[in-house]
């Protein structure tokens, strides 16, 4: 069974530092795509980064493009996202998700995580 | 960007109704377009992909079609479970985009 549990989570002070890990289990870490996802409360979906199966090539939304930075660690079957000048505005629930692809059918998110909150506030 | 708009951003139906919601793109997305519910207090979960294929374990009852700019996801009957947000996403070029949701309330 695909499993993704994160960690990490909890209260930072604006201008503050955070990383926040997503555990893998129940498939080859190493051979998939993986992408961090917010949820600020009581709104929508944001797309935040995505890193491929290497961790050779990664992508972030202009958002949090130069604050934060995705990784893993496929020998632990780890995701990470370190967070850096973090803003009131990141206050959110992050979630880890894999990113399933065939050429046919293009890619999505097939399986998440369920969250990890981290909270921006003085 | 890839703006995905959502419509309804609200509907209210009864057990057994028909529902359909509709997803737009500002760019043409082929049919590299998937659908995920979520219920509240949960992750979101994927029911649809490249436009019209069920993940495995969905209810037939979704079903999804639709390509370039315009999609649709519909419930063929709707049931209790099937209250939730559900949302259209785009993972054809970056930044991945999301609709902005919509809500299926019980009426």
């Amino acid at each position: 069974e695909v499993q993704l549990v994160e960690s990490g989570g909890g209260l930072v002070l604006p201008g503050g530092s955070l990383r926040v890990s997503c555990a893998a289990s129940g498939f080859t870490f190493s051979n998939y795509w993986m992408h961090w996802v917010r949820q600020a409360p009581g709104k929508g979906l944001v797309w935040v980064a995505r890193i491929d199966s290497d961790g050779a090539g990664t992508t972030y939304a202009d958002s949090v493009k130069g604050r934060f930075t995705i990784s893993r660690d496929n020998a632990k079957n780890t995701l990470y996202l370190q967070m850096n000048s973090l803003r009131a505005e990141d206050t959110a629930l992050y979630y880890c998700t894999r990113s399933a692809y065939e050429n046919d059918s293009g890619s999505r998110n097939d399986h998440w995580g369920q969250g990890t909150l981290v909270t921006v506030s003085s | 960007d890839i703006q995905l708009t959502q419509s309804p951003s609200f509907l209210s139906a009864s057990v057994g109704d028909r529902v359909t919601i509709t997803c737009r793109a500002s760019q043409g997305l082929g049919r590299y377009l998937a659908w995920y519910q979520q219920k509240p207090g949960r992750a979101p979960n994927l029911l649809i992909y490249a436009a019209s294929t069920l993940q495995s374990g969905v209810p037939s009852r979704f079903s999804g079609s639709g390509s370039g700019t315009e999609f649709t996801l519909t419930i063929s009957s709707l049931q209790p479970e099937d209250f939730a947000t559900y949302y259209c996403q785009q993972l054809t070029t970056y930044p991945v985009t999301f609709g902005g949701g919509t809500k299926v309330e019980i009426k």
